[in-house]
């Protein structure tokens, strides 16, 4: 069964408009983390924020911030005022008890000025 | 500089060779990983290892070998190139849980392999 599931293979945003992209996972372990990484056409992977199971709050980073809702097993990546550098592909991933990171499969997205 | 290199960063090798792509990282991790990423799949895990000389499989094994003789170094050999192995490759490491209880995983630049 998929662990992470990202439904959204592409989507565009107007510059400085909000994005979000969906994340869903799967686990049944207590303790678990989950991360958003960036990768842009160059290709190299850039972290962009995470999420602890534990966390009460959800994380921010700058214009970043993680809609996390435990219930539902989903953790959105909501992109605010998208700038034209946001385009890129955005992974969603999820590190176990063993310390190993499941991958989605991501999601690409173009800003449009 | 500090960090996490692979080579070489673009390679094309012919199918039934033998290819060993290097990683190498300057922050004494204790985790190191490799993936391949292909389009529709995203990011899946190769072979992990959480310290020297301690190895283990990931999702997709077959057809890979790793070593881990020193704790800087992950190198990962295709024995015998196929043509499904053409793919991105990366290698990523982190701190043991001790040190770094979330896990963030720091990649290198990836190595674009062909194989024809």
């Amino acid at each position: 069964a998929q662990k992470i599931t990202q439904t959204q293979p592409g989507m565009f945003v107007q510059e400085k408009e909000a994005v979000t992209l969906d994340c869903t996972y799967d686990t049944s372990d207590p303790s678990y983390g989950l991360f958003w990484y960036k990768q842009p056409s160059s290709g190299e992977m850039i972290f962009l924020i995470y999420q602890g199971s534990y966390d009460q709050q959800n994380a921010t980073e700058g214009r970043y911030s993680l809609n996390f809702q435990k219930a539902r097993k989903s953790a959105n990546l909501v992109i605010s005022a998208s700038q034209l550098g946001d385009s890129a592909m955005y992974f969603c991933a999820m590190r176990e008890y063993d310390y190993k990171l499941s991958f989605g499969a991501g999601t690409t997205v173009t800003v449009r000025a | 500089d500090a960090g996490i290199t692979q080579s070489p960063r673009y390679k094309i090798t012919e199918t039934g060779r033998q290819v060993t792509l290097m990683c190498h990282q300057t922050w004494s991790h204790s985790y190191m990983f490799w993936y391949r990423q292909d389009l529709g799949h995203g990011l899946r895990l190769i072979y992990y290892s959480a310290a020297a000389d301690i190895t283990d499989k990931g999702e997709v094994p077959d057809g890979y070998v790793v070593s881990r003789s020193k704790t800087e170094n992950f190198p990962l050999t295709l024995e015998s190139a196929t043509r499904s192995q053409t793919s991105v490759y990366f290698c990523a490491s982190s701190h043991a849980p001790s040190l770094d209880p979330n896990g963030e995983q720091f990649f290198g630049p990836g190595t674009r392999l062909t194989v024809l």
